[in-house]
Formats: structure tokens, C-alpha cells, sequence
């Protein structure tokens, strides 16, 4: 699976929106980026997924760059309650393993 | 639908003392895992267990048993805890669908080894 690189934290004003970039420079064609978030002392939760096009749900949209070298999280008005540790993580789904590798993420701290 | 469930929240042991985390999921996933987390780090794989019957070694399986007793239930066992097995431990199970797996996690184990 490959590695990912993100910056290791990141503030954002209530309202607005928060961009949280992540670098995958090795990602190779069959693997899926996800993003986790872990509230502190929660388990992680799963935010949203996608392999090659730009993805929405109710929680966020996923931003991907044409050669999947790298891709943004966006949450579009940060609320307190959005503050939390965000993981980005590349890997390929039906291998033989189901793991997910989760480096140190990105601490977001949302201000009032 | 409780989601996964763990229990104890928390534990304080003694080196040398054994003890067993429970897990349990009432989404019927197939797949199901441990995970440990230390102050500052991203989560580890202990172990997981890809359907029932099943198990395999993660990256930190060291000092660590499981066992998959059916669908819903995944239990880890610390057979001689030692200072270093002092974590959070977090169980997830998991579903494919729409070309991804999803994994749910549970509230975690705060476990404390003296």
C-alpha cells in the first residue's frame, strides 16, 4: 500500500471551510484513497472514499488531482465539533489483506 | 444496532497478569479487527479476522491471542501483559460495498499495565 503524507496539523475558523490536503505520490492505478477521522478518545470514523473522481457526501467532498499524486478533504463549514485528528490512506481493496495503514494524520483545530 | 461494542472501557493490570478484551457486532460483517493505539501514533493491526473461522497476524502481533468464537464476536487475549502492551485498544469489523470496505470502529479499551 502506498504511503501518504500530510501536514501534522491545521486550524480553520468556525463556518468556514476546511481544506485538508494529502500527498500519495506512489499511489499505484488500483488503489482507493480514504479518509478517517478520530474524534479524541474515539474510535476512528470513516468519512468518505474514491479511486479516481471527485466525491461528495453528507460529511465532505474528496478532491482528487488528475494523476492521483495527491488529493483534498473539504469540509465545507468546519464546526467545533469537527475538530479531531484526520487520517488520509491509500489502499487497494480485494488484496489479500484487508488492513488499513494509518500513519499520525492531520490535527484539526477548528476556532470559535 | 449497538455498532461494535467493547468491553471493559477500562483495565489496570499487573505485569505478568492475563486478561481478555471482548468484541462484538451486530452488522453481520464478515471481517473483523484489533487494533492498539499509543499516546501521539496512529492505530496498529494486532490481528483481524477476515470471516469466521478465520484469523491472521497484523504488523504488532507479539504477546497477543484472538479468537474469532463466531460471526459477532472477535476476543483478544493478553496471556503475561507487560508494561509495554499499556495502550488503547480499538476492535473494528467491516463491509464492502460500491467498490470499498468501510470499517467500524468501536469506543475502545483504555488499558493500563503497571
Amino acid at each position: 500500500d502506498a504511503k501518504t503524507t500530510q501536514p501534522p496539523s491545521m486550524d480553520c475558523a468556525e463556518g468556514r471551510a476546511a481544506n485538508l490536503p494529502c500527498n500519495h505520490s506512489t499511489i499505484s492505478g488500483n488503489e482507493y484513497v480514504y479518509w478517517y477521522r478520530q474524534i479524541h478518545s474515539q474510535g476512528p470514523q470513516y468519512i468518505i472514499h474514491g479511486l479516481k473522481n471527485n466525491e461528495t457526501n453528507e460529511m465532505a467532498s474528496l478532491i482528487i488531482t488528475e494523476d492521483r499524486k495527491s488529493s483534498t478533504l473539504i469540509l465545507p463549514h468546519a464546526t467545533l465539533r469537527d475538530t479531531a485528528v484526520y487520517y488520509c490512506i491509500v489502499r487497494v481493496d480485494g488484496g489479500a489483506t484487508n488492513k488499513l495503514i494509518f500513519g499520525t494524520g492531520t490535527l484539526l483545530a477548528v476556532q470559535p | 444496532n449497538a455498532g461494535v461494542t467493547q468491553t471493559p472501557k477500562f483495565q489496570v493490570l499487573k505485569t505478568g497478569q492475563s486478561m481478555t478484551l471482548q468484541c462484538a457486532q451486530d452488522m453481520n460483517h464478515n471481517s473483523m479487527y484489533w487494533y492498539r493505539q499509543d499516546p501521539g501514533m496512529g492505530l496498529r493491526l494486532i490481528y483481524y479476522s477476515a470471516s469466521e473461522g478465520t484469523t491472521d497476524k497484523g504488523e504488532v502481533p507479539n504477546g497477543y491471542n484472538v479468537s474469532r468464537l463466531n460471526k459477532r464476536e472477535f476476543s483478544l487475549r493478553l496471556e503475561s501483559a507487560a508494561p509495554s502492551q499499556t495502550s488503547v485498544y480499538f476492535c473494528a469489523s467491516s463491509e464492502i460495498g460500491q467498490g470499498a470496505e468501510t470499517q467500524y470502529f468501536g469506543p475502545g479499551t483504555r488499558l493500563l499495565v503497571l
